[in-house]
């Protein structure tokens, strides 16, 4: 079975701190696949990132950067110099590759940003 | 370009009554999947459907049904509405080819309450 674990239920920063969301994951999949996406306070689901199991390189894209460690099984996720305009539910989620439908997600984690 | 498309947005229906959730995609995409999302429980697979005429129970599937007559069109029926089921129901399609999973688009939801 596969278990994705967002241990941390809320989170609130002031707007420029650095902040770290936790994702934990369980498969038993030699390949899968790695989600991260943002509900807005207006409800709707935006992708963030994708990541394959093969390839285990940090990214980077703007203020966010992803931190993928197999060793750990994790895929934490930091917004540098947040933003009001951060403040969201955001959820991780694992998927097997080749069923691009069944994905498995986290409980997700409610960040809130304030000036 | 409309994406993934669900109706209606909000319905409230008494316990017992029956009523189908709509949800329709203009991409082409051969993947499609029901999810419900629940306070503290993150989003959970109910059914999915890997392209017409094909679908699969998901973690969640008791008291809902799926049909996908078409590429484009996957409804959610309910047949006996219970008060468990209030919830907020997201449709979601993607793209597959191979192993490479697509991320997947989610409609805007639909916010159903039974009571």
């Amino acid at each position: 079975a596969q278990k994705v674990t967002q241990a941390q239920t809320e989170i609130s920063v002031v707007e420029k701190e650095d902040v770290t969301l936790d994702c934990v994951y369980e498969t038993r999949d030699t390949t899968y696949y790695l989600f991260w996406y943002k509900q807005p306070p207006s409800g709707e689901l935006v992708f963030l990132i994708r990541r394959n199991s093969f390839d285990e390189q940090n990214e980077i894209s703007g203020r966010y950067s992803w931190n993928f460690q197999k060793s750990t099984s994790s895929f934490n996720f930091t917004i540098t110099a947040s933003q009001v305009v951060d403040s969201a539910v955001y959820f991780c989620a694992l998927g097997p590759t080749g069923t691009a439908s069944k994905l498995t997600f986290g409980t997700g984690t409610r960040l809130q940003v304030t000036l | 370009n409309a994406g993934v498309t669900q109706t209606p947005k909000f319905q409230v229906l008494k316990t017992g009554q029956s009523m189908t959730l709509q949800c329709a995609q203009d991409m082409n995409h051969e993947y499609m999947s029901w999810y419900r999302q629940d306070p503290g429980m993150g989003l959970r697979l109910i059914h999915y459907s890997v392209g017409a005429g094909i679908t699969d129970q998901g973690e969640v599937p008791n008291g809902y049904n799926v049909s996908r007559s078409t590429t484009e069109d996957f409804p959610l029926r309910l047949l006996s509405a219970a008060p468990s089921q209030t919830s907020v129901y997201f449709c979601a399609s993607s793209w597959g080819q191979g192993a490479l999973n697509s991320p997947l688009h989610f409609g805007n939801g639909t916010r159903l309450t039974v009571t």
